[in-house]
């Protein structure tokens, strides 16, 4: 059964880096049929699909236009695992972060999620 | 982006009863080349993350009660839930997996009268 556990910061002051880590137990990063992703939601925006990666021979990256001038998706296969990286948060950015493993783009697995507060 | 809008917002049915929900796209994403609509529904308690449900819009995944049911195609969905049990009170979300970025409606909360 895949697992996934986040960790990483529920406080983050506005300008500053937001970012959570996914540790991936029974599966790899690395797995030629799934992939991973990082969803938030909040009130105001709902679900909302941020990035993905997966790995087919290469790795590809996907980004939600919304943010992609600020996110960092990055896959770690020696610690199996993969992290978010958004930059210049701002309150707006405030929201129950999940990452997720897809396959055939339905979303099977979720973590625990992490609530980030963008505050000084 | 494909555009995905619930109704009605909130349900309020009785324990036993039906409970019926809609989903609308605003493309179809009905796949011609495997004859598939790539609609998902998932269901989300407080303080858990979504539950994945049904997929290709009538598939239950795995240990879902076949009380769960989904049905529609091209834009038009709906899940219904045959004989609502307490357990069922949450909120409900489409999903569309046709084309990135993945999407999802704003939801459907149901609760027991």
């Amino acid at each position: 059964q895949v697992q996934l556990q986040q960790s990483g910061p529920g406080l983050v002051k506005p300008s500053q880096t937001l970012s959570l880590t996914c540790a991936i137990s029974g599966d790899s990063v690395s797995s030629n049929s799934a992939a991973w992703s990082w969803i938030r939601q909040s009130p105001s925006r709902g679900l909302e699909w941020l990035a993905r990666t997966y790995y087919r021979s290469t790795w590809y990256i996907d980004y939600a236009v919304s943010v992609k001038s600020r996110i960092t998706i990055s896959p770690d296969t020696s610690k199996n695992q993969f992290s978010l990286q958004l930059s210049s948060v701002t309150p707006e950015d405030t929201a129950v972060y999940y990452c997720a493993r897809i396959s055939h783009n339905t979303i099977p697995f979720w973590g625990q999620g992490t609530l980030v507060t963008v505050s000084s | 982006d494909i555009v995905m809008t619930q109704s009605p917002d909130s349900l309020v049915v009785s324990l036993g009863e039906r409970a019926t929900f809609n989903c609308k796209s605003s493309q179809s994403v009905f796949h011609v080349s495997d004859n598939r609509n790539y609609l998902a529904w998932y269901q989300q308690k407080p303080g858990q993350p979504p539950k994945l449900l049904i997929y290709w819009a009538s598939t239950r995944e795995s240990g879902v009660p076949d009380r769960f049911s989904g049905s529609g195609s091209g834009t038009d969905f709906t899940l219904t839930i045959s004989s609502l049990q307490a357990e069922d009170v949450a909120v409900y979300y489409c999903q569309q997996y046709y084309h990135t970025p993945l999407t999802f409606g704003q939801g459907t909360k149901v609760e027991v009268k």
